[in-house]
């Protein structure tokens, strides 16, 4: 079925330096692919989509491309913040006919903490 | 323009009694969602309404949970009677409408965290 594997975590870098969170989805059709990011006590917002192949997203400086050929949608950031610290959730979503609309599947989240 | 509003925000309960949450998604959203998201893994899909009506339930225990949509706005999902495994944070999200939520975004709310002792 349908699914997302994230790297394990916890990740714990000092600020500055650069991040990488890896993200490998299986999924049948054409998903689109979303990173959301959960910041201490407060709800998921997402942070970044790539619908078709090759698109990349960005937002707030982190980055993520959508290969089809590899079947990943790694999260980057050049430069990150103490404000970055948070769990971020790799998930998709199907597009093509007769999946279920809307429905997102997540993976088991990275937390990342930054040390200033 | 408010957020998806979830009450309570945390609930302790033992084991065989029974809870209700709420849930009140952002005005003009058609489609709802509730996930359960337990310590250490991803959401999972619970159920999705669109507006009124149920699109998937397949992953709801219907022998101890449901959940209702009246008059396509606010939503309750009820655990009765709760086991330990329940213990999870419920989320409520909600999309502007299918098409949307299928490559657009769910606006989630904060959780309910329940734990059941």
């Amino acid at each position: 079925g349908d699914s997302v594997t994230q790297m394990e975590g916890p990740v714990t870098l000092s600020e500055e330096a650069f991040l990488t969170i890896n993200c490998t989805y299986t999924a049948t059709g054409y998903p689109s692919l979303f990173w959301y990011v959960q910041y201490p006590g407060e709800g998921l917002q997402l942070l970044l989509k790539a619908t078709k192949a090759d698109d990349k997203g960005s937002n707030k400086g982190f980055e993520a491309t959508y290969r089809k050929e590899t079947t990943s949608f790694h999260l980057e950031k050049g430069s990150v913040q103490v404000s970055d610290s948070a769990v971020y959730f790799c998930a998709l979503t199907k597009a093509d006919r007769g999946s279920t609309l809307g429905r997102l599947y997540f993976g088991r989240g990275t937390q990342l903490t930054v040390w200033p | 323009e408010a957020g998806v509003a979830q009450s309570p925000r945390y609930k302790i309960i033992e084991k065989r009694q029974s809870v209700a949450f709420w849930c009140n998604p952002i005005s003009g959203h058609a489609t709802l969602y509730w996930y359960q998201q337990i310590l250490g893994q991803g959401p999972k899909l619970l159920i999705q309404f669109q507006n009124n009506g149920v699109v998937d339930d397949s992953q709801l225990p219907k022998d101890r949970f449901s959940a209702e949509r009246l008059k396509g706005v606010d939503s309750t999902l009820k655990i009765q009677p709760a086991k330990l495994e329940d213990s999870a944070v419920y989320l409520c999200a909600s999309s502007l409408h299918p098409t949307s939520g299928s490559m657009g975004e769910q606006y989630f709310g904060p959780g309910t965290r329940l734990t059941v002792t």
